[in-house]
């Protein structure tokens, strides 16, 4: 059974940082590209990051490009989001999730998702 | 803002047919994927892909796309079916992907 399991949410202060991990099984995961989605409360799902199987090649969304890193330990089965300079605007749940082919540009898999709040 | 146009809401009678559309220039270039969200809950994709159906998916689901606008069709509306529904594919640049801006079905 493919499980994708979020962690490390919780409430942050603007212009701190959190680091999202994702524990994945059921899969072989250093054969996925993987996804990084967001829906803040009440709103609709927005496109975050992406990460190809072996993590040499990563996009992002204009709205956190330059402040999120997205990485993966396939060792490890995990994904990770790290989040710098956070803003108001990034309060969210934070979805871990697997695309379905090698394009990377579906998603077959989701997480549950962890809740991040930015807030002072 | 979204480059994927979405109605904000669609309701159907039980047991009618319904069409959610997606409307955006990437999609002349890339196919739209479907995804089904219920309050509290996870999005599950039903419809992927030029014309794919995730297994365990009811087949009253399926999609189409023409020019500039994808569709996601429910045959047979049942009230199971009330959700959100969004669309997403890359963008015109290729390196990112998107989402529409998610319908609300109704089933009346």
């Amino acid at each position: 059974e493919v499980q994708l399991v979020e962690s490390g949410g919780g409430l942050v202060q603007p212009g701190g940082s959190l680091r999202l991990p994702c524990a994945v099984s059921g899969f072989t995961f250093s054969s996925y590209w993987m996804h990084w989605v967001r829906q803040a409360p009440g709103k609709g799902l927005v496109w975050v990051s992406r990460i190809n199987s072996d993590g040499s090649s990563t996009n992002y969304a204009d709205s956190v490009k330059g402040r999120f890193t997205i990485s993966r330990d396939n060792a490890k089965n995990t994904l990770y989001l790290q989040m710098n300079s956070l803003r108001a605007e990034d309060t969210a749940v934070y979805y871990c999730a697997r695309a379905y082919d090698s394009s990377g540009d579906g998603i077959d898999y989701w997480g549950q998702g962890t809740l991040v709040t930015v807030s002072s | 803002s979204s480059e994927l146009t979405q109605d904000p809401g669609v309701s159907v009678a039980l047991g009618q047919t319904v069409r959610i559309t997606c409307q955006g220039d990437s999609l002349r270039n890339y196919y739209a994927n479907w995804y089904q969200q219920k309050p509290g809950q996870a999005p599950v994709l039903v419809f992927y892909g030029k014309n794919k159906r995730p297994s365990g998916i009811p087949d009253r689901f399926s999609g189409s796309s023409s020019g500039n606008t994808a569709s996601l069709t429910i045959t047979g509306a049942q009230a199971e079916d009330e959700a959100d529904y969004y669309c997403n594919s890359r963008d015109n640049s290729g390196n990112r992907l998107e989402f529409g801006g998610g319908t609300k079905l109704t089933v009346l």
